[in-house]
């Protein structure tokens, strides 16, 4: 049972540039959640895509965007790329339970993102 | 808002037990998580509590809650140099249309000396 992918493993870009962050979830997930974790820091979340459409977001500019596809996979794309980006993107999926309980979430293993 | 906060730091020696300790602050129908990161990667999850629960134990790890003082502690028995890792504490609200993002601590560098 393949876990969480993620692709590229690194990744570095200059100022100004878009960059295109991909993710596969855990087989049986239909929601895929994005973090960002800079150096030292806990993951701060992103978004999170259910049924091809972002269904919450967290603190982030409209720089961030995302898309889920029909077989749950899904990108994250960053445009004009600043210095601060620099961090591990992090890919979760869930199964969504509703009231059931928890959508625990599983992690892949993350894309370094390195903007010079 | 939800809020978590860790200590930044633990060592312990091999063969004795670990005690990483997290607050937070959401109150009702909260879920409570403990992941695991390696230097360079992802995230593995170790274990999860329901607010409704004071304790859970899985073989090494023993979670304790404190819903009183909103305060949640992991514990590894016997630990090992593998064990050596950053472990973030996270809280997630359950609400009836899904859970709330998690929100995570800033994480405990745990230090294993053989």
């Amino acid at each position: 049972d393949a876990g969480v992918t993620q692709s590229p493993t690194h990744l570095i870009k200059t100022r100004g540039q878009q960059v295109t962050l991909r993710c596969s979830p855990k087989s049986g997930h239909d929601t895929v959640s994005w973090y960002q974790q800079a150096l030292g820091q806990g993951p701060q979340f992103i978004f999170q895509y259910y049924e091809e459409e972002e269904r919450q977001r967290g603190n982030f500019p409209d720089r961030f965007s995302g898309h889920q596809f029909p077989n749950y996979s899904s990108e994250l794309n960053v445009n004009a790329l600043l210095l601060g980006d620099s961090a591990l993107y992090l890919c979760a999926s869930s199964l969504r339970r509703g009231w059931r309980g928890t959508d625990t979430q599983y992690f892949g293993p993350g894309t370094r993102l390195t903007v010079l | 808002g939800e809020d978590v906060e860790q200590s930044l730091f633990l060592s312990v020696r091999e063969g004795d037990s670990s005690v990483i300790n997290c607050t937070y602050t959401d109150s009702s129908s909260t879920y409570l998580y403990w992941y695991k990161q390696e230097p360079g990667a992802g995230l593995q999850l170790l274990t999860y509590i329901f607010s409704n629960m004071d304790m859970k134990q899985d073989q090494r790890l023993t979670v304790l809650l404190n819903k009183k003082d909103k305060h949640l502690s992991l514990r590894i028995a016997d630990t090992q140099t593998g064990d050596s890792a950053i472990y973030f504490c996270a809280e997630s609200t359950l609400l009836n249309s899904g859970n709330t993002p998690l929100v995570f601590g800033k994480g405990t560098r745990l230090s294993v000396i053989a």
